[in-house]
C-alpha cells in the first residue's frame, strides 16, 4: 500500500470546519483513500473512503485532488467530541485486507 | 450492544507468564482482524481470519503469539512467555464480505507486562 503523510497535530475552533490534509503521492490506480479516527482509549472508527470522486456522508466530506496525490477530510462543524487522532490510509481493493496505519493527525477542538 | 467486544479490557502480568485475550466480533461478520498499538503509534496489523481460516500473519507475530478462531465466531490471541516489549493495546476488528469493507473495531485489551 502507498505511504501517506499527515501533519502530526492541528487545532480547530469549535463550530468551525476542520480540514485535515493527507498526502499520498505514490497512490496507484486501484487504491482507495480511507479515513479512520481514534478517540482516546477507544478503538479506531471508520469515517469515510473514496477512490477519485469526492464523497460525503453524515460524518464528513472527502475531497480527493484530480491527480489523486492528496486528499482532505472535512468535518463541517467540529464539536469537542471530534477531538481524536485521524488516520489517512491508502488501501487496495484487490485482496489486501489489512489497514496500514501511520501516526495520524491529532486534532484538538478548542472551545 | 452489537459491536465488537473484547475481554479483558486490561491485563497486568509478570514477564514470562502466558496471557490469552478474547474477541467477539459483530454477529455474522466473516472476517476478524487483530492489531497491536503501542503508545503514540497507529495500530499495526497482526493477523486476520476469514471464517475459521487464518489467511495472513504479520512478521510481528512471533512464535510466541498464536491466534485461533475455531468456529468462525469468536477469536483468541495467546501470548506465551510474555516480555516487557509485548506491553501494548491489542485491538480486534471485524468486517463482512469479500471486498475490503469497513472494519469495526473493539475497545481493545491493554496489556502491561511487568
Amino acid at each position: 500500500d502507498a505511504k501517506t503523510t499527515q501533519p502530526p497535530s492541528m487545532d480547530c475552533a469549535e463550530g468551525r470546519a476542520a480540514n485535515l490534509p493527507c498526502n499520498h503521492s505514490t497512490i496507484s490506480g486501484n487504491e482507495y483513500v480511507y479515513w479512520y479516527r481514534q478517540i482516546h482509549s477507544q478503538g479506531p472508527q471508520y469515517i469515510i473512503h473514496g477512490l477519485k470522486n469526492n464523497e460525503t456522508n453524515e460524518m464528513a466530506s472527502l475531497i480527493i485532488t484530480e491527480d489523486r496525490k492528496s486528499s482532505t477530510l472535512i468535518l463541517p462543524h467540529a464539536t469537542l467530541r471530534d477531538t481524536a487522532v485521524y488516520y489517512c490510509i491508502v488501501r487496495s481493493n484487490f485482496g489486501n485486507e489489512k489497514l496500514t496505519f501511520g501516526t495520524g493527525t491529532r486534532l484538538t477542538i478548542i472551545p | 450492544d452489537t459491536g465488537v467486544s473484547q475481554d479483558p479490557r486490561h491485563k497486568i502480568t509478570k514477564r514470562g507468564q502466558n496471557v490469552t485475550f478474547r474477541c467477539d466480533p459483530i454477529s455474522e461478520h466473516n472476517r476478524l482482524y487483530w492489531y497491536r498499538q503501542t503508545l503514540g503509534q497507529g495500530p499495526e496489523f497482526l493477523t486476520y481470519f476469514q471464517n475459521e481460516a487464518q489467511l495472513e500473519k504479520s512478521r510481528l507475530l512471533s512464535d510466541r503469539f498464536s491466534a485461533e478462531r475455531p468456529k468462525g465466531s469468536f477469536s483468541t490471541l495467546e501470548i506465551q512467555r510474555t516480555e516487557q516489549g509485548d506491553s501494548a493495546m491489542y485491538l480486534c476488528a471485524s468486517s463482512w464480505g469479500q471486498g475490503n469493507g469497513e472494519q469495526f473495531f473493539g475497545p481493545g485489551t491493554r496489556l502491561t507486562v511487568l
